[in-house]
């Protein structure tokens, strides 16, 4: 089954600087990269995702990468803000999403 | 709100006892999948149904959990003879599927504490 490894586990920027999170999949039928956040005792919520046709998403401050090749994806943030500071998980998935894998999640902090 | 809900938000029980979680989608939606967190780790597939049907179970279910849809709306997550590895939150989570790969909306989770 797929196995997801996410890097690094927590991750402390200063205001206004990049932050970039890794992960990376075992298995190569994956076509489905979502990334969540999720906030001190509230529900993941869906960020961005990335479809294996594409290698690059961005959306405002938020980008994220895919290599197929080497089985890994990223999530950028830039120009980082404190209410960034969250816990982001990344997740791969097959078609239909029916059984989706997630990483440990990275704890992201933006010191002010 | 109009997006997924669970009950009940925080469940303690004593080992040995049973336990049962509701989860209600967004109306539309025609899937909808269980997740178990525990503290520091990312969700872990539990199973899923589309509409009325469970299609897929993880390893991780063992025979004492049942899950069930049985109008392809709300869902039930019981637990039986809890023991205290099964200390986590649960997380109910809906799509909508198309045929396409769509977003999974996550519900608040109900935290358990088996005591």
């Amino acid at each position: 089954g797929e196995n997801v490894e996410q890097h690094p586990s927590t991750l402390s920027v200063q205001e206004g600087d990049s932050a970039v999170i890794k992960c990376t999949y075992s298995d190569s039928a994956s076509n489905y990269f979502p990334w969540y956040k999720q906030e001190l005792g509230k529900r993941p919520q869906l960020i961005i995702d990335i479809r294996s046709n594409v290698g690059e998403k961005k959306d405002q401050r938020i980008a994220v990468t895919l290599n197929k090749t080497a089985k890994h994806f990223s999530l950028h943030i830039t120009e980082t803000q404190p209410e960034d500071s969250a816990v982001y998980f990344c997740a791969a998935s097959r078609s239909n999403n029916n059984d989706m894998r997630f990483g440990a999640g990275t704890r992201l902090t933006v010191k002010p | 709100d109009t997006g997924v809900s669970q009950n009940p938000r925080h469940k303690i029980t004593k080992r040995g006892q049973n336990v049962t979680f509701r989860c209600d989608p967004i109306s539309e939606h025609n899937r909808l999948y269980w997740y178990r967190q525990t503290l520091g780790q990312g969700p872990e597939f539990l199973t899923y149904f589309q509409n009325e049907a469970q299609l897929e179970k993880s390893r991780l279910l063992s025979d004492r959990f049942s899950a069930e849809r049985p109008k392809g709306s709300f869902s039930t997550l019981e637990i039986q003879r809890t023991e205290q590895g099964d200390s986590a939150m649960y997380l109910c989570a809906s799509s909508f599927e198309t045929g396409s790969l769509n977003e999974q909306f996550f519900g608040p989770g109900t935290r358990l504490t088996v005591l």
